[in-house]
């Protein structure tokens, strides 16, 4: 199965807001709201951030949201902060029914 | 609090199997409703989804290694192990354990390296 499709990297001043994307297909993230995203520090296991396409855990902040249209799903960021500069993965269950993860979007705060 | 922690050798020559465990303490791997699953991140690269195991349910592969695992969970220890079989250099990575409560990975070990290196 090939990973979904995201930017390599995108960047941002304090105080403005991001979007990163991850471009899938009909038999995952077009299929199923269930996508979910995660951000990596170097050096350290994934934190999830958003499920079910939208949903945050308790205790993530609502600086960060998601949405899904057709094959595509989305996280922004507002507000951006120092500390949001980590690696973004998205993730999606598929039809085969496995998980499938995004190529990882680098995310610099200028 | 729900921990997991990974477990096994670091270096493994090619060719061999590697064999994972995964340790849970705060929770039991016995719950049905949860998935336990196997993620790795070869070095400077993404995550790649291995495989999931539930108790007394399917248990399920990623297709382009589908041929080369196996996933197994033992509800007297607490922990669900992995074994990947016929090892290249290709296989060196960050294994982490983590839960599926629902579709979405949220809790997750610390990872664990693996080197494939003769």
């Amino acid at each position: 199965q090939s990973a979904l499709t995201q930017a390599a990297s995108v960047s941002g001043s304090p105080g403005q807001s991001i979007t990163i994307s991850c471009t899938g297909t009909s038999s995952d993230v077009g299929g199923y709201n269930y996508v979910s995203w995660y951000q990596q520090y170097p050096g350290k296991a994934p934190k999830l951030i958003i499920y079910d396409v939208s949903k945050r855990p308790s205790g993530v902040s609502n600086r960060f949201s998601g949405s899904k249209s057709g094959n595509t799903a989305s996280l922004t960021i507002s507000g951006l902060q120092a500390d949001d500069e980590a690696d973004y993965y998205c993730n999606s269950f598929t039809s085969s029914p496995t998980f499938v993860f995004g190529s990882g979007t680098k995310v610099t705060v200028l | 609090q729900l921990q997991l922690q990974e477990s096994g050798p670091g270096l493994v020559k090619p060719s061999e199997t590697l064999s994972l465990t995964c340790t849970v303490s705060g929770g039991s791997v016995s719950v049905g409703s949860y998935y336990w699953g196997w993620i790795r991140q070869p070095p400077g690269t993404g995550l790649e989804w291995i495989g999931a195991i539930a108790y007394g349910r399917s248990t399920y592969y990623n297709p382009s290694l589908k041929s080369r695992l196996h996933i197994s969970l033992d509800s007297s220890t607490n922990q669900f192990s992995l074994k990947v079989f016929s090892l290249t250099a290709a296989d060196t990575a960050v294994y982490y354990c983590a839960r599926d409560p629902g579709y979405r990975y949220d809790a997750w070990g610390q990872g664990a390296l693996v080197t494939v290196s003769s």
